[in-house]
Formats: structure tokens, C-alpha cells, sequence
């Protein structure tokens, strides 16, 4: 069964990077894409960005000038990195995995369990 | 961006019901809508992909149609382990959009 686990420090003061990273298990990395998904306290989704296993990645226009993600096929991990953080960055980060369907329809099939992270001083 | 709109925000319904949720995109996103559950306290969980194919595993009284801009997720019969909040997301183009939510309530 294919698992998916976030791990990362819950408290990042303010100005600081966030970072997180997203395990997973019973399955190879390779020739997927990865994703990362924020859900702020009591509201809807935000998709954060995701990146291929060669390393090549996407982000959210609204993020792009602080984010960073990386792929490490060795650990079979990938990461995110958030600088310049603000309280507004307070939220649950999600991990996934990207489905892609024969028809190209792509959907996030996997998901770890969530890990929260606050911003304060 | 393509922004989704989904409706009702919440709605209050009873063991047996059917329920229907809706969600417009601002652009034609062709079938490229899923549709996810999200338990309390859990991740959210995919139902239905490509606007209309059931995911592995999911109970068949989830059903999903539409195309373009306009898309629903309809539960036949309401069960107890329904009440939780459905997001519909599109695929079509990055940055993925998701709806805000509707809370399915007793």
C-alpha cells in the first residue's frame, strides 16, 4: 500500500523558511509527479505546486517568488521550501501523488496525512 | 487562473437523501473536473475523476457529470459516512483551482 508522509518542523517564525518533506513508501518515485497541497485553518484548498520526478517543477504563481521544491530519487523524498513566511502561511501542508489516466486526466490519488504548520513568533 | 465556484457552501440533509452539488468554472475546463471527500481531521480522498469516472473503491451512489464550465457531484442515497465537505478541483491547466467547499451536514 502506498504511503505518503509528511515530516517538518510545526512552528517557523515569521521571515523564515518553511521547510517540508513528503516520505514515500511502498512505491518508486520515479515517472510520477508530486504535489503539494495547504489547507489554512478551517478553509479550503490551495494548491501549492508539484514536481516531476526528474526534478522539473510547477508552482503557483502566487507562491513562485518564495518556493522551491526538489525531488530526491535516492531517498525516494521530495521537498518544499517556503522563505519569507508570514501568519498567513499557517495552514495544514498536504502531500500527494499525481495520477495521470490514460486519457490525461490527472488527479491526486495518494495523500499523506497532513502536517501543520504555524507561523509565529 | 480559472476560478471554481461551487454551491451550496454548506447544506443541511437527512440519512437517505439524494444530494446534488455544483460546481462552474470560469473557463472550459472540458472534462478536466474531479470531485474529492474530505472527512474531518482527515486528507481528502478522490471520488470521481475526469468530471464522470468513479475512483476504485468508491461506493456507487457517487456519481458525477458535466462538461465545460458547468459540473455535479450527486450522492443517490445519503449515508452516515457521507457528512464531510466535497471539493471539486480542475486539472485543465495549472495553477489547479479547487472549489471552496461544500459542508454536508445532518
Amino acid at each position: 500500500q502506498v504511503r505518503l508522509q509528511e515530516s517538518g518542523p510545526g512552528l517557523v517564525k515569521p521571515s523564515e523558511t518553511l521547510s517540508l518533506t513528503c516520505t514515500v513508501s511502498n512505491f518508486s518515485i520515479y515517472n510520477y509527479f508530486w504535489t503539494w497541497i495547504r489547507q489554512p485553518p478551517g478553509k479550503g484548498l490551495e494548491w501549492i505546486g508539484h514536481i516531476y520526478s526528474s526534478g522539473v517543477p510547477n508552482y503557483n504563481p502566487s507562491l513562485k517568488s518564495r518556493l522551491s521544491m526538489s525531488v530526491d530519487t535516492s531517498k525516494n523524498q521530495f521537498s518544499l521550501d517556503l522563505r519569507s513566511v508570514t501568519a498567513a502561511d499557517t495552514a495544514l501542508y498536504y502531500c500527494a501523488r499525481v495520477n495521470i489516466t490514460v486519457s490525461g486526466v490527472s488527479m491526486m490519488d495518494v495523500w499523506g496525512q497532513g502536517t501543520a504548520v504555524t507561523v509565529s513568533s | 487562473d480559472i476560478q471554481m465556484t461551487q454551491s451550496p457552501s454548506s447544506l443541511s440533509a437527512s440519512v437517505g437523501d439524494r444530494v446534488t452539488i455544483t460546481c462552474r468554472a470560469s473557463q472550459n475546463i472540458r472534462d478536466y473536473l474531479n470531485w474529492y471527500q474530505q472527512e474531518p481531521g482527515k486528507a481528502p480522498k478522490v471520488l470521481i475523476f475526469a468530471a464522470s469516472s468513479l475512483q476504485s473503491g468508491v461506493p456507487a451512489r457517487f456519481s458525477g457529470s458535466g462538461s465545460g464550465t458547468d459540473f455535479t457531484l450527486t450522492i443517490s442515497s445519503l449515508q452516515p459516512e457521507d457528512f464531510a465537505t466535497y471539493f471539486c478541483q480542475q486539472t485543465f491547466m495549472t495553477p489547479r483551482t479547487f472549489g471552496g467547499g461544500t459542508k454536508v451536514e445532518i
